[in-house]
């Protein structure tokens, strides 16, 4: 069974410029997260999506940070514009059905650096 | 608001020896309690998981974990480090909103 996909990997972008990453879940899996994990510190929630509409977005700064996820498969981040405080790696997990059982796969992450 | 607290930042231990990796949590109503560890520039992968009955868990790699609820602690466990269990541990919890947070991270150094 493939895992969690995420690109890219690594990203390096300037200060107000834009940036979207990507996320595709393990096939079947129902629900989405987007994580944003700063440095020494655990992941945070971002987003919660159950199928292509979001349940949780209480964390997301939604003045700059989007996020969709259209036919209930593959979803998008984006950052516009970006800030230094943007700088952490940003993880994407799918889980089969979102209950408070399930468990969350995770993706290998995108590591942004905000210059 | 539920909380997870991961009270020690490193912990080190003998290779062969015991581990344990401390986790304590504060949830409204049943928590489900989760164990993730993460390898150098990877994701994170799961352990282990606490939903309802058994106190003691067993998870992935000979972990396991100790769900005690007059404590509101939910400890990882191994009977024997290796040093290959060298990694950052996570300790997650999740109420019935489906609201889940993560702990700070626990660095795990097994030493040879």
């Amino acid at each position: 069974e493939a895992g969690v996909a995420q690109s890219p990997r690594y990203k390096i972008i300037e200060k107000r410029q834009s940036v979207a990453f990507w996320c595709n879940p393990i096939s079947g899996h129902a629900t989405l997260y987007w994580y944003q994990q700063i440095l020494g510190q655990g992941p945070k929630l971002l987003i919660q999506f159950q199928n292509n509409g979001v349940v949780d977005d209480s964390q997301l700064p939604k003045d700059r940070f989007s996020a969709e996820r259209l036919k209930g498969v593959d979803s998008t981040l984006k950052i516009q514009p970006a800030k230094l405080e943007d700088s952490a790696v940003y993880l994407c997990a799918s889980s089969l059905k979102g209950g408070g059982a399930d468990t969350q796969y995770f993706g290998p992450g995108t590591r942004l650096t905000v210059l | 608001a539920q909380s997870v607290a991961q009270p020690e930042d490193q912990v080190n231990v003998a290779e062969g020896n015991p581990l344990t990796v401390k986790c304590t949590y504060s949830v409204s109503g049943n928590p489900y309690l989760f164990w993730y560890v993460q390898y150098p520039n990877r994701g994170l992968q799961f352990l282990l998981k606490y939903i309802t009955g058994d106190n003691l868990v067993k998870g992935s790699y000979g972990f396991e974990a100790e769900f005690n609820k007059s404590q509101t602690s939910f400890h990882l466990k191994k009977p024997s480090a290796l040093v290959s269990d060298s990694a950052l541990y996570f300790c997650a919890v999740r109420d019935i909103a489906q609201k889940v947070t993560f702990g700070t991270g626990t660095k795990l150094q097994v030493i040879p």
